[in-house]
């Protein structure tokens, strides 16, 4: 079985913080992904990787960065933390080509107070 | 650029059948996925449509025109555990990352 792990399943950070979310997969995929998602507004990409140490910018990059040091796993990383990224945060990996489904992590829902 | 649509809110009775749709415009296209996600709980995979024709996949069966650009998932034999937000998703060119709908919330009553 896939297994897509998100370090923590509920967040609490204020104002300002700088905040981590960690993704590991266990299936040795090359890709891996970000999402936002929001009532109304659906699943949103935030950076994908297709390799250890690429990233590329998704559809809502601001106010986000991420790190891939290794092939299993890809941080989010909100260098101040405001409340409009209060969300739920969803990790993704899948293997590289065009065939292939994105397996997702349970989520971690953030609060920014 | 990309535009993904599918109803937002459907509702439908235990044992019925009923039909999603989705319609798509993408620059490229190299597939549709259609997902499942409960309340509070990820996405998790239900099927891929590449090529037009329907897939069928014990209650769940998808059918894709790409000449129309559209799709839709049938659920047949409706069960209560299948109230849940189905999300239809495009990859366009090449090993692009997936492009999500908003999601239909499909709510099954007694």
């Amino acid at each position: 079985d896939v297994k897509v792990t998100q370090s923590s399943r509920y967040l609490v950070k204020r104002t300002g913080e700088k905040v981590f979310l960690e993704c590991v997969q266990d299936m040795d995929h090359e890709n891996m992904f970000w999402y936002r998602q929001d009532p109304g507004l659906g699943l949103r990409l935030i950076y994908f990787s297709y390799d250890v140490k690429m990233k590329e910018k998704g559809d809502i990059p601001e106010g986000y960065s991420v790190s891939r040091e290794k092939k299993e796993r890809f941080s989010l990383i909100l260098e101040s933390a405001s409340t409009n990224q209060t969300s739920m945060y969803l990790c993704a990996s899948s293997f590289g080509g065009s065939s292939y489904e994105q397996y997702f992590g349970p989520g971690t829902r953030l609060t920014v107070t | 650029g990309q535009n993904i649509d599918q109803p937002t809110e459907m509702t439908a009775t235990e044992g019925a059948i009923v039909q999603i749709n989705c319609t798509y415009q993408t620059s490229g296209f190299n597939g549709l996925f259609w997902y499942q996600q409960h309340a509070g709980e990820a996405p998790t995979f239900l099927s891929y449509n590449v090529l037009d024709g329907l897939e069928e996949k014990g209650r769940f069966s998808s059918f894709l025109s790409r000449s129309k650009g559209y799709s839709y998932l049938l659920l047949k034999e409706l069960q209560m555990k299948d109230s849940a937000s189905y999300l239809c998703a495009v990859r366009g060119s090449g090993n692009t990352p997936l492009v999500f709908g908003k999601g239909t919330r499909l709510s099954v009553i007694a």
